[in-house]
């Protein structure tokens, strides 16, 4: 079963916006992953930030973690149409290596 | 570019049919997985084979036979599927390690059961 949860669930901006993407979780983790996936094809890592750490940066893209919330949070800055994809968080811990899938937030980038 | 390959891209079988999904990493994980994926749903975990042996089978079908012929290859044989089985089949491969590593994923097969 999945434990992140996504919102929105779809996301409309355009171009040179930018674009937060929120995932809740229920128990406790170890770190917390971020993947993209395009139409049709395979999910590419962006990002993972651990349970110790509360903010990380990577080129364009901003992740906090909130452990007291059970929440974390994506920022795509200066979106471009390129961002348009599907972001899924994954959790990891509670004794697995194997890290467990949102729902995913679908991102609409309009040139 | 995916470092994680899969083979064939595109797959239509009928339910009597038997074919393979393959896949194939280099970079020497040693853990390999097999995801469904439907649409605008999250991958869903089937299989996991760490250090060639299965080790996690989330309640699959047997119509699903997974192998990992050694640390690079796995397999997905089909047979009697179901139209309800058309989806995206990912294979990812992750180091092994106390806590989640990344994975990575390859760029999937799409699987239509007629």
């Amino acid at each position: 079963s999945q434990q992140g949860e996504e919102d929105p669930q779809a996301l409309s901006i355009q171009e040179g916006e930018n674009a937060t993407m929120n995932c809740s979780y229920k128990t406790s983790i170890n770190n917390l992953q971020w993947y993209r996936q395009n139409s049709g094809r395979g999910l590419v890592h962006l990002i993972l930030i651990r349970s110790n750490e509360r903010e990380k940066h990577s080129g364009r893209l901003r992740v906090t973690l909130d452990t007291s919330k059970k929440s974390s949070s994506l920022l795509i800055t200066a979106s471009r149409a390129a961002d348009t994809a599907s972001y899924f968080c994954a959790t990891g811990g509670g004794g697995s290596y194997i890290p467990t899938f949102g729902r995913g937030t679908s991102l609409i980038v309009h040139p | 570019d995916t470092e994680v390959t899969q083979t064939p891209k595109h797959l239509v079988m009928g339910m009597t049919n038997k074919k393979s999904l393959k896949c194939e990493q280099h970079m020497g994980h040693r853990a390999m997985y097999w995801y469904k994926q439907k649409a605008k749903k999250p991958p869903e975990l089937m299989f996991v084979y760490s250090y060639e042996k299965l080790s996690i089978n989330e309640s699959v079908p047997s119509r699903f036979s997974p192998e990992c012929p050694n640390s690079s290859l796995l397999n997905l044989h089909l047979h009697a599927l179901q139209p309800e089985d058309s989806a995206l089949y990912l294979c990812a491969s992750s180091q092994l390690r106390g806590d989640t590593g990344e994975l990575f994923f390859g760029e999937g097969s799409r699987l239509t059961v007629l």
